[in-house]
Order: structure tokens, then C-alpha cells, then sequence
């Protein structure tokens, strides 16, 4: 069974401020992709990165990076230089190769005051 | 990417009375649609797989006979809340996986039950 941990419940900063989202999953099998997805007051769930399992590649997207460690099945998130708009809910999910069917994380509610 | 569509975006009801929501896959075959269902502060719950042409596969606990779940064509699901109850206002939330078994994710629909 797969599992996904965001330990993180709410979080916030003050606009500027770096911050990093932590994200730990489970999962048995070796092929498996792991999400970020933002989920802005409005409800609809932008997505914002996929990684597979074989490319353990840290990522960087303007402000956002990402660090995926398999050592510690962690896919962690930051936000550099934070701002008000980056306020929503994010979710951190994986993907089996055997289901393809997501696990999501329970979230992390990220506020950022001005 | 891909885009898939959710109607209605909102919708308030009376107890008692059924509700369909519309999901459909506009630039893209489906042939998988999943069926979520999210309370508020809380993660998404996966309700039912549906794939085309076939019955849905609900999930442990979710009740077939309230949440009827038709996907009668590779780019429309439907899901009906029959007689509805406050208990069953949530966020409801469609996604549609292509053959390349890549997920996209609906806007939602809020349902209100009075």
C-alpha cells in the first residue's frame, strides 16, 4: 500500500520569507511518480510538477524547486521569496506504476500575510 | 495540456432531490475517469473509478446506490447524487486519465445541500 505523509498542517510566513513544504511517501513499488499540486481558495487543482521515480533531479521553476530524495522518500517543495498569491493549499500525491491511481497527502495550508 | 471541464461549477439543492454533475474531457479520449470528493480543510477521497463502457468501482464505504456514476462515452462521466442530504454537500472533483495514463484534473463542482 502506498501512503503519503505531509506532516506540515499550516504553515505560514510573511511575504519574502523562503519556505519548504515536506512531503514523505511509502510505497513498495520502484516505479512511481510523485505531484505537487496547488489548490488556490477557488478549489481547482493546478498542477505544478511531476517526477519519476528514476530521476531523482532536483528541479527548479522560477520560485519553486523541488528535492527529491529517495534515500529519505521525501519530495519536498520551496517557495523562494514567497508572496501574497502563493497562499492556497498544497498537495503532495504519488502514483504507482501498478494502479496509476493517486495518493494524495492530507495537505498543507500555506499563508502568506503582506 | 489537456483540459477537462465540470458542470455545473456550483449548485445548491434541496434535500431530498438528485443532482448530476457533468465531467468531460474536451481535447482528449478518456478512458479512465476517478471521481473525488473533498470536505472542507481536508485532502481529496478517492470515490470511484469509472471506465468507460463499464461499471464504476467504488471505493470501500461509498455508497453505489446514492453516488450513480455513468461513463457512457470516452469523454463524459457523469455522477448523480440521488436524494441528496446536507451530509453530502462537499467539493466534488473529477479527473480523466488518457492513454498515456497522464491525469488531468477538473475545476470541481461545490455542491450545497439545504
Amino acid at each position: 500500500a502506498q501512503k503519503v505523509t505531509q506532516a506540515q498542517t499550516e504553515i505560514s510566513v510573511v511575504e519574502k520569507e523562503d519556505v519548504t513544504l515536506d512531503c514523505v511517501y511509502e510505497t513498495r513499488d520502484t516505479t512511481y511518480y510523485l505531484f505537487w499540486y496547488k489548490q488556490p481558495p477557488s478549489g481547482e487543482l493546478v498542477f505544478l510538477i511531476r517526477r519519476n521515480s528514476f530521476d531523482e533531479q532536483n528541479e527548479i521553476s522560477g520560485r519553486y524547486s523541488w528535492n527529491f530524495q529517495k534515500s529519505t522518500s521525501s519530495f519536498n517543495f520551496t517557495i523562494t521569496a514567497s508572496q501574497v498569491v502563493d497562499s492556497a493549499v498544497y498537495f503532495c500525491a504519488l502514483i504507482t506504476g501498478g494502479s496509476y491511481i493517486p495518493t494524495f497527502g492530507r495537505g498543507t495550508s500555506l499563508i502568506v500575510h503582506p | 495540456g489537456a483540459v477537462v471541464s465540470q458542470h455545473p461549477s456550483r449548485v445548491i439543492c434541496k434535500s431530498g432531490t438528485s443532482v448530476k454533475i457533468e465531467c468531460r474531457s474536451l481535447d482528449f479520449q478518456a478512458t479512465t475517469m476517478f471521481w473525488y470528493r473533498q470536505f472542507p480543510k481536508q485532502s481529496l477521497m478517492l470515490m470511484a473509478t469509472s471506465n468507460e463502457g463499464s461499471k464504476a468501482t467504488y471505493e470501500q464505504g461509498v455508497e453505489k446506490d446514492k453516488f450513480l456514476i455513468n461513463h457512457a462515452s470516452l469523454t463524459l462521466s457523469t455522477l448523480t447524487v440521488t436524494s441528496a442530504h446536507p451530509e453530502d454537500s462537499s467539493f466534488y472533483i473529477c479527473s480523466a486519465r488518457d492513454v498515456g495514463h497522464e491525469q488531468y484534473f477538473g475545476p470541481g463542482t461545490r455542491l450545497t445541500v439545504t
